[in-house]
């Protein structure tokens, strides 16, 4: 089983700053199948970015993803005030699928 | 646009069975080639994937809860079923169903259910 180690835990930040988040795997994902999700409190998670780096439909572009191998970043360029949540990513290269402990993005 | 609906009892006593269903609306379940899934999350933890339905009818589990998994397809009534077995305090969670979109066994999560919390109590 691939796991998946996020970090930051929690990212304090303001709105207009960038956000990078990480997500390390403890093996290689093959063909960069990593999803990145954003969850609200009391709401499913929202796909932002599958494929390591593309964005999913409806997605602002202020939202990027990349990385290969083991190591992915999840990149908010500038945040907006409805950015503020808890990021998972997901590996699905591996069976079984897992998911990260997830990146809490609050406000500082 | 697609919409999933989880449904079934919020409260099941331990070692009973849990069951719960995935009302697909905005797109057939069975017309494309899609992975019908089940993801759970207990209070403050992470997304665990149970288990997918395949349109083909074909299944997967989570080799941590194979032994106690069944998803089934409802074609007729566009939906697809979770039921897990012999159930105990640690299968409290929220349940989410979510289509699976991708090819060859590969697939990343696009649209969810809004989720529905289960507690396993006697």
């Amino acid at each position: 089983e691939i796991v998946l180690t996020q970090s930051p835990g929690t990212l304090s930040l303001s709105p207009g700053e960038r956000a990078i988040l990480s997500c390390r795997a403890s093996q290689s994902v093959i063909s960069s199948y990593l999803a990145w999700y954003q969850q609200k409190p009391g709401q499913a998670p929202r796909l932002l970015i599958y494929g390591a780096s593309s964005r999913a439909t409806g997605i602002p572009d202020r939202f990027s993803g990349s990385g290969s191998g083991t190591d992915f970043t999840l990149t908010i360029s500038r945040l907006e005030p409805e950015d503020f949540a808890v990021y998972y990513c997901q590996q699905y290269g591996g069976s079984p699928f897992t998911f990260g402990p997830g990146t809490k993005v609050d406000i500082k | 646009q697609v919409q999933l609906q989880e449904s079934g009892p919020g409260l099941v006593k331990p070692s009973q069975t849990l069951s719960l269903t995935c009302t697909v609306s905005g797109g057939s379940i069975s017309s494309d080639s899609y992975y019908w899934s089940w993801i759970r999350q207990p209070a403050g933890k992470e997304l665990e994937w149970i288990g997918r339905i395949y349109t083909s009818g074909s299944t997967k589990y989570n080799p941590s809860l194979m032994s106690r998994v069944t998803i089934s397809l409802d074609t007729s009534k566009n939906q697809f079923s979770l039921k897990l077995s012999s159930v105990t305090a640690a299968d409290t969670a929220v349940y989410y169903c979510a289509r699976g979109k991708g090819s060859s066994g590969y697939y990343h999560f696009d649209y969810w259910g809004q989720g529905t919390l289960v507690t396993v109590s006697s």
